[in-house]
This record gives C-alpha cells, structure tokens and sequence, in this order.
C-alpha cells in the first residue's frame, strides 16, 4: 500500500545542536516530496519541496531535505537548531502521476531544550 | 485578507447537530481543499475544489459530510448527524491551480470542532 511514514513521534534537541527529521515513503515511482511546519497557532506553512533533479533541497528557516531513492527516503535536515524551530514537523508525498492531493505522514513534534 | 481564512475558530456542539464550516481562500486562488486533523494525525484529506467543482471528493468519510464552493472563491464544509468521532480540527488549504503536485498549498490556521 502507499504510505508516507514519520517513524519518530517527537523528537527533543537542543538548541544550537544539529536536526535530523527522518520521513520514509511507499510508491511505485518516486513521488514529489514534501516538507510542512505546524507552529502554536498558526497554519501548516511549506518548508521545501522535491519534485526531480539535485537530490539535495534548500527551504526556508534553514532548514534542508536529502532525497535519497535507495532508501525511498526524505529526511529533513537544519544545522543549528533554535528555540523557535519548535513545532510539528509533517512530510507529505503527491504520486507522481498528475493527481493532486498531498498525502501527510503522522507527524513529528520537536521539542528544544535551553 | 492575505492569507486563507477559517471561521468560526473553535465550535462545540451536540451529538446530532448540524454544523457549518466556513473557509475563505486566499483571493484568486482556484484550487481549494478541505482536510482533517485528529488529535497526534497528520491531515487527512476530504475534498478537492478546482472552481466550483469537486475535483475529487474521495477522502469525505460518509454522507453526512457535504461542501460546496457554488461560486468559486468561498467554500462551506457541512457535517449533519454530527458524532463524537467527528470531532477534530478541520483545515482549508488553497492554492493558484491545482497545487499538490506543482505547487504549493496555503493553509488557513483550521476550525476545531468538538462533539459532545
């Protein structure tokens, strides 16, 4: 079946230390790849996308995304953590196949400590 | 306004009521989803607008879920019979075409509904 997994339920890191958000998909053919953050608050925003070419994506607030085919994953990366990078972190998948609707993974609350 | 708007905010109701969630996109955007979010969930997708036509309303759980968009821009998600399963935060997404696989999509800040 098709899924999108987030295998870690929250995560907790301290500030200044680097990020891994790991994101893990199923589908026949890569799919576009998405990145969202989830603040108090506020709407889900786009951090950064992938959609084919250098497997390596740069988004907004730092933060960075590795596609790697072999291990159909999308792991979300940020060198420095900061106190602000505190909320919900969800991956999101479209097939590629002109259909349109982004599907969410479960999600990954981050948590930073002092 | 700028971004996606959603109202009413927060909305209690009884088992059995009728509700109506209301979700204004952002101005000329034509491409409008409905998804919901249970408490430790991602977002589950319900319904896709592109106009004022379902596109694909595939993710709608059963047919106490209704929405329409009859003029392009607004669009109202209907809930009758409502359960306490139904409870959850209801989040409106718009985009300038049909975004999820080019683009990127405009979340408004949701609608949580509690069933009591």
């Amino acid at each position: 079946a098709q899924s999108v997994t987030q295998p870690d339920i929250h995560i907790t890191v301290s500030e200044g230390a680097s990020l891994e958000l790991r994101c893990n998909y199923s589908y026949g053919a890569t799919p576009y790849l998405f990145w969202y953050v989830q603040s108090p608050g506020q709407g889900l925003q786009l951090l950064l996308k992938y959609f084919s070419g250098d497997t390596l994506v740069q988004g907004i607030k730092g933060f960075e995304a590795e596609f790697k085919r072999s291990q159909s994953s999308f792991n979300l990366r940020k060198p420095s953590v900061h106190w602000s990078d505190a909320a919900e972190y969800f991956c999101a998948v479209v097939p590629n196949s002109g259909y349109s609707t982004l599907t969410f993974g479960k999600g990954t609350m981050l948590l930073v400590s002092p | 306004g700028a971004g996606v708007s959603q109202t009413p905010s927060n909305k209690v109701t009884e088992k059995g009521k009728y509700v109506e969630l209301r979700c204004d996109p952002i101005s000329g955007h034509t491409a409008l989803y409905w998804y919901r979010q249970s408490l430790g969930q991602g977002p589950e997708f319900l319904i896709y607008f592109q106009g004022t036509g379902a596109a694909d309303d595939s993710g709608l759980p059963n047919d106490r879920f209704f929405a329409v968009r009859p003029e392009g821009s607004v669009s109202t998600l209907k809930i009758q019979r409502t359960e306490r399963g139904d409870s959850a935060v209801y989040l409106c997404a718009s985009s300038p075409s049909s975004g999820g696989g080019a683009g990127e999509l405009f979340f408004g800040e949701g609608s949580r509904l509690t069933v009591l």
